[in-house]
Order: structure tokens, then sequence, then C-alpha cells
């Protein structure tokens, strides 16, 4: 089945820098990768998903980069506020399939 | 609309207890699932549902058994609890399979 590893787990930044939060995954097939954030006591929430078929996607501040060669895709976070201070979980999945898996989370903190 | 709902969000149950935890969403989506989410870890699938009636196994399903007799509703049964189940369990739905989920705020279960 997917693996998906996430790195890093905890990311401190200063506030107005830039975050990257990487994802790997293993299945070839996987072609669907979204990022979701997580703030404490609150369920996750998508903020951005790309396909395969595209290498990157942009939305305001957030990007996300995907390389199929290499199987990993990238979060990109640009002038940090502190109100991005959250867990983020990259995940994977293919159409075929039933089951979307998760990275195991970045908890990323913004210093005001 | 609410979106996903959760009850309760927290519960402490004593080895051996049973418990249903509920979901329910005004979203009309078919795709519902249920999540586990363990300290420090991603979220796993315990089991999900492609349509009123439909329901499948996910990743980590022992222990657990679904039902979904509505679009609308999606309980999680836990017949006897052991303290492997502690976690936080989370519901979502979609109206593709694994995509754009929306995720319920969240039940937090401690088995002692």
């Amino acid at each position: 089945g997917e693996n998906v590893e996430q790195h890093p787990s905890t990311l401190s930044v200063q506030e107005g820098d830039s975050a990257v939060i990487k994802c790997t995954y293993s299945d070839s097939a996987s072609n669907y990768f979204p990022w979701y954030k997580q703030e404490l006591g609150k369920g996750p929430q998508l903020i951005i998903d790309i396909r395969s078929n595209v290498g990157e996607k942009k939305d305001q501040r957030i990007a996300v980069t995907l390389n199929k060669t290499a199987k990993h895709f990238s979060l990109h976070i640009t002038e940090t506020q502190p109100e991005d201070s959250a867990v983020y979980f990259c995940a994977a999945s293919y159409n075929a399939g039933n089951m979307l898996t998760f990275g195991g989370g970045t908890r990323l903190m913004v210093k005001p | 609309n609410a979106g996903v709902t959760q009850t309760p969000k927290f519960r402490i149950l004593k080895i051996g207890q049973s418990m249903t935890l509920q979901c329910t969403q005004d979203m009309n989506h078919n795709y519902m699932y249920w999540y586990r989410q363990d300290p420090g870890m991603g979220l796993k699938l315990i089991y999900y549902s492609v349509g009123a009636g439909i329901t499948d196994k996910g990743e980590v399903p022992n222990g657990y058994n679904v039902s979904r007799s509505t679009t609308e509703d999606f309980p999680l049964r836990l017949e006897l609890a052991a303290p492997s189940q502690t976690s936080v369990y989370f519901c979502a739905g979609g109206e593709k399979p694994n995509e754009k989920l929306f995720f319920g705020s969240g039940t937090q279960l401690s088995v002692l």
C-alpha cells in the first residue's frame, strides 16, 4: 500500500519568513495530493490540493509543488503570520483506490 | 449549513464498555469516512461508506463497526473498548472519493 512520509515534524519560523514542508510517497499510481491544516482542538481543513497532471499550484500565500519522477511534493507558505501556526498534513491517493494516506504531520510555529 | 457534526466531543470509557460515536452531515455527501488520530501521528482510516447501505473496511477496522442507513448519518460503534482505542476520532464527508474532505471537530476518547 501507499506510504507517505512528511518532514520536518516541527518547524519554527519568524513572522514574515517562508515555511516549506516536504512529503514523499511510495505508490507511483497516486495522482491526488491534498494538504490539510489542523488548528488546536479542531478537525483538519483542506487548504490546497494538486493533481499529478500539474506541477505547481498557488493560492495567495500558499503553493504546492509536485515532482512525479522523484515522488515528492511540498507545501510552501510565504510571508508567514501567527495565524498560520497549526499542524499541517499532506496526503496521497489514487482514483481507483478508496484510501487517502496521510503523512505524520508538521507542527508549524510562527513567532511574532 | 452545519457541515459535519460529531458527538460527543469527549468521552471516558472503562475497558469492556461499548459506545457509539455519532456523525451527521447536511452537505448531501455520498462519501463518508471515520479516521482515528493518535498523538503525533497522521490519520488512519477505520471505515468508509460510498453511500447509504454501503460500507467497507479501511486500514484499521478491528474493534469497530459502522452502519449507513441514511445519507446523513454514519455512526461508529465500539463494542468492547480497549486501551488501544484511546484516540481522537474524526468523521469526514466528501462529494468525490477522498477529495476535498470536510472534517468534523472530533471526539476525544479515553479508555481506562
